[in-house]
């Protein structure tokens, strides 16, 4: 079976902070990794996705994570945050081959102006 | 709309009654999950669609949770006999196929609140 650890549940910062959301998965084979992001009041939407090639994942609002496969982590990395980007961040992860990702119980992050 | 919708969009009920949520994946998707979100957790797998027929429904937790797809498109999860533990955040998501490489694209909720 596959599992999610997200170390961080509360993350404070200021704007132009930077980020680092930890991610740990255990799954012996080949995963798919995400991170997912939930503003207030809206949808969850997916922020990036790791599948195979670069470990290095660019995503929107210049957020990145980087794939350690020896380290099992998928961290997520934002060099100055923004007041817009508090929100409720997930990563997930997929055994390979299969349709249904796991998620983690989520990092709340608050960003103050 | 262009979106997964969800109805209602809050749902109070009291402990034993039956309760319908409804989801309105993407216009075209054929893939569609069910997932619950209980407070400060993630969002946990309860069933999967493939078109009409559920693909994967091992996230069900009992036989008091029951979901149809008809027609291949909106999707319907019924509880039966609800309990206060039911209460919770229930997440619809479709994706184009059910393919591995395929985004999942999430509705807005409905929240369940059993009294």
């Amino acid at each position: 079976a596959q599992s999610v650890s997200q170390h961080n549940h509360h993350v404070i910062l200021s704007e132009a902070a930077s980020l680092e959301l930890g991610c740990n998965y255990s799954y012996g084979g080949t995963v798919n990794l995400f991170w997912y992001v939930q503003y207030p009041g809206q949808h969850l939407q997916l922020l990036l996705k790791y599948f195979s090639g670069d470990p290095l994942v660019k995503g929107i609002k210049g957020f990145e994570a980087e794939f350690i496969k020896s380290k099992f982590s998928f961290n997520l990395r934002k060099p100055s945050v923004q007041w817009s980007d508090t929100a409720e961040y997930f990563c997930a992860v997929r055994g390979g081959g299969s349709y249904i990702p796991t998620f983690g119980r989520g990092t709340s992050l608050i960003v103050h102006p | 709309g262009a979106g997964v919708s969800q109805t209602p969009s809050n749902k109070v009920t009291e402990k034993g009654k039956y309760v319908e949520l409804r989801c309105d994946p993407i216009s075209g998707h054929t893939a569609l999950y069910w997932y619950r979100q209980s407070l400060g957790q993630g969002p946990e797998f309860l069933i999967y669609f493939q078109g009409t027929g559920a693909a994967d429904d091992s996230g069900l937790p009992n036989d008091r949770f029951f979901a149809v797809r008809p027609e291949g498109s909106v999707s319907t999860l019924k509880i039966q006999r609800t309990e206060r533990g039911d209460s919770a955040v229930y997440l619809c998501a479709s994706s184009l196929a059910g393919g591995a490489s395929n985004e999942q694209f999430f509705g807005p909720g409905t929240r369940l609140t059993v009294l």
